[in-house]
């Protein structure tokens, strides 16, 4: 079964410090994978997605990610956080041949000091 | 384009009683997910739809969860007696290709 851990429950950073949230995955196969991006009381906001190709991608609001197979990770980095990025981050694994069917990680809640 | 509405935004009922949840998803999309996330947890799936059909509903408590996809648009989740425990918010997700998430429906079951 497919299955997603973010190991950080809460990270703390001040504004223009870079930022990095775990995200380690386990399937059996290459994965789809996925962060999203959640503020209080909206929904879910992708950030980016890995589907197969360059191991670094790009996403919306100067974040990045790297897929590393080897380590079953995803982690998701920005050079320099502003205050606006305090939010909870999902990661998520997709099905073979599809994007759908996502199974989420428990979140990471960010919270930016300024 | 307009996004995956939803309706309402927040309901707070007793235990035993019921509540349905309304979604639209983006137009052209046949795909259609209700998702559960419980406070601090991320969210999980509850069934989905392609077009009027189920594709998945694994996870769906069926003793008391029901969800349907008249015409397969326009979408509804009902509890039917809700628990303490059902207290979440019921994110819709419509796709085509890219999951897009509704703004959810909060429940609180007192």
């Amino acid at each position: 079964a497919q299955s997603v851990t973010q190991p950080d429950i809460h990270i703390t950073v001040s504004e223009g410090a870079s930022l990095e949230l775990r995200c380690n995955y386990s399937y059996g196969a290459t994965p789809y994978l996925f962060w999203y991006v959640q503020s209080p009381g909206q929904g879910l906001q992708l950030l980016l997605k890995y589907f197969s190709g360059d191991t670094l991608v790009q996403g919306i609001k100067g974040f990045e990610a790297e897929f590393k197979r080897s380590q079953s990770s995803f982690n998701l980095r920005k050079p320099s956080v502003h205050w606006s990025d305090a939010a909870e981050y999902f990661c998520a694994v997709g099905g073979t041949g599809t994007a759908s069917k996502l199974t989420f990680g428990t979140g990471t809640r960010l919270q930016v000091t300024l | 384009e307009a996004g995956v509405a939803q309706s309402p935004r927040y309901k707070i009922i007793e235990k035993r009683q019921s509540v349905a949840f309304w979604c639209n998803p983006i137009s052209g999309h046949a795909t259609l997910y209700w998702y559960q996330q419980i406070l601090g947890q991320g969210p999980k799936l509850l069934i989905q739809f392609q077009n009027n059909g189920v594709v998945d509903d694994s996870q769906l408590p069926k003793d008391r969860f029901s969800a349907e996809r008249l015409k397969g648009v326009d979408s509804t989740l009902k509890i039917q007696p809700a628990k303490l425990e059902d207290s979440a918010v019921y994110l819709c997700a419509s796709s085509f290709g890219e999951l897009f998430f509704g703004e959810g429906s909060r429940l609180t079951v007192l």
